[in-house]
C-alpha cells in the first residue's frame, strides 16, 4: 500500500491564487519529500522537511508538517501558469514510498 | 555533472518481445530505484539497489521483470515476453544515501514503452 495520500487528486485554480496540497503517511518518518513532474516525465526534487520541523519555505513554496496527524501540506502562492504539474509527496521508508500525487492546472 | 540518463527515450515493441531499458545514475551515487507510471497515476516502486546489498525485488510485478546493476553503476530493467499492460514510463532515480543522509531522488527522464 503507499505511504503517502495526496489530496485532492486534482486542483484547478487561475494564475495568482493560492494552491494546496495535502499529504497523508502512515508509519514514522525521518523526512517527507515534495517532488513536482511535468508531463509525465522525470519528477523534480522541490523541498525537504525533517520530522523536527514544522514549516520550510523555499521560495513560492511553503510546506508544514504535522508528525502528530502524519500529514504535511504543501502551499504555493501566487501561482503561475508554469506551476502546472503533478505534485507527489514522498516518505523515506527504507526506500522513498510516492503518492498518487495532486494534478494542479493553473489557468493563465 | 551529468544528472541520470535513459535509454531509450521511447520503445515501441510487439507483444511478446523482450525488451531492455538502460539507466546510468549519477556518479557516485550508491542506491538506484526503478518505478513504474501508467498514465495518469503514481509511481510504482519496481526494485531498488543500494550498495553491495541484495536488491529489494520486492516491487517487480511479475517474473517477467528482472534487473540487474553492474559494478555499482549502470543498471539494466528487462522485460521478458512484453504485455500491452506493461505499457508505461519507467523512470529510475538514484540517490547518496547514506546515514545522515536524506536520501533526495534525482531521476532521469524516463523511457516510454508501448506495446502493441
Amino acid at each position: 500500500s503507499q505511504q503517502g495520500e495526496e489530496d485532492p487528486q486534482a486542483l484547478s485554480i487561475q494564475e495568482g491564487e493560492n494552491a494546496t496540497m495535502n499529504c497523508s503517511y502512515k508509519t514514522s518518518i525521518n523526512n517527507l519529500q515534495w517532488y513536482r513532474q511535468n508531463s509525465g516525465r522525470g519528477l523534480v526534487h522541490l523541498i525537504l522537511i525533517r520530522s523536527n520541523e514544522r514549516e520550510k519555505h523555499s521560495g513560492r513554496l511553503r510546506v508544514t508538517l504535522d508528525t502528530s496527524k502524519k500529514s504535511s501540506s504543501l502551499l504555493i502562492t501566487a501561482s503561475r501558469a508554469a506551476d502546472t504539474a503533478s505534485y507527489f509527496c514522498a516518505t523515506p521508508t527504507g526506500k522513498l514510498i510516492f503518492g498518487q500525487g495532486t494534478t494542479l492546472q493553473v489557468k493563465p | 555533472g551529468a544528472g541520470v540518463s535513459q535509454s531509450p527515450s521511447n520503445k515501441v515493441t510487439e507483444k511478446g518481445k523482450d525488451v531492455e531499458l538502460r539507466c546510468d545514475p549519477i556518479s557516485g551515487h550508491t542506491a538506484l530505484y526503478w518505478y513504474r507510471q501508467s498514465l495518469g497515476q503514481g509511481l510504482e516502486f519496481l526494485i531498488y539497489f543500494q550498495g553491495n546489498s541484495a536488491p529489494d525485488k520486492s516491487g517487480l510485478p511479475s517474473d517477467r521483470f528482472s534487473a540487474e546493476r553492474t559494478g555499482g553503476s549502470v543498471s539494466t530493467l528487462t522485460i521478458q515476453r512484453t504485455q500491452q499492460e506493461d505499457s508505461a514510463v519507467y523512470l529510475c532515480a538514484s540517490t547518496r544515501e547514506g546515514e545522515g543522509r536524506d536520501n533526495e531522488q534525482f531521476f532521469g527522464p524516463g523511457t516510454r514503452l508501448t506495446v502493441l
